[in-house]
């Protein structure tokens, strides 16, 4: 299966809000209720910050949700701030006992 | 809490296997109801995933992968393991293992391990 496709990179502005994009197929993204969302600092293990499309684990602060229209899901980090630049990577089931990653965001804070 | 943790060589040579071995505390890996993964990103890259094992024994592989990789299960050591078997170059990543919750996110990782490979 192919990776899921998302930007290299994103960037915005302490405060402000930023969008990242996960685009699949309607044999992954768009089947399934099952997209994670994961932030990767620097020589760091990944680390869960959405799960089942739109869910927050304990401890992820509010200022990131997660969607899904169609084939596409979504993160958003609302009142950016400097500790969220990061890399950050969706996944997806693709059926089959089978999971994929996207290619990975940058997202720098300005 | 739980906890993982990788073990094994960080060189291997070009066409031998790669074997790895994650040590899992703060929790049965025999009697819980998760899956046991291994994830591996090579430098500059992405995440890859590789495959996964039930808690009750039964695997699952990428198609990428499938030829040549094995996952198992340890339960007398609270482990479980990664063969990578003919390995090149392209093989050369951090592998990290990771706890798998139904129906599917990844959560806790284990900090990764390098194995590098080069004759």
């Amino acid at each position: 299966q192919s990776a899921l496709t998302q930007p290299p990179s994103a960037s915005g502005s302490p405060g402000q809000s930023v969008t990242i994009s996960c685009t699949g197929t309607s044999s992954d993204v768009g089947s399934y209720n099952l997209v994670s969302w994961y932030q990767q600092h620097p020589g760091k293990a990944p680390k869960l910050m959405i799960y089942e499309v739109t869910k927050r684990p304990s401890g992820v602060p509010d200022r990131f949700s997660g969607s899904k229209s169609g084939n596409t899901a979504s993160l958003t980090v609302s009142g950016l701030q400097a500790e969220d630049e990061a890399d950050y990577y969706c996944n997806s089931y693709v059926g089959g006992n089978n999971w994929v990653f996207g290619g990975g965001t940058k997202l720098t804070v300005l | 809490q739980l906890q993982l943790q990788e073990s094994g060589p960080g060189l291997v040579k070009p066409s031998e296997t790669l074997s790895l071995t994650c040590s899992v505390s703060g929790a049965s890996i025999s009697s819980s109801n998760d899956y046991w993964v291994w994830i591996r990103q090579s430098p500059g890259k992405g995440l890859e995933w590789i495959g996964s094992i039930y808690s009750r024994g039964s695997t699952y592989y990428s198609p990428s992968f499938q030829s040549r990789v094995t996952v198992s299960l340890d339960t007398s050591k609270n482990q479980f393991s990664l063969k990578l078997s003919s390995v090149t170059a392209a093989d050369t990543a951090v592998y990290y293992c990771v706890r798998q919750v139904p129906p599917g996110w990844y959560d806790p990782w284990g900090q990764g391990t390098l194995v590098t490979v080069s004759s």
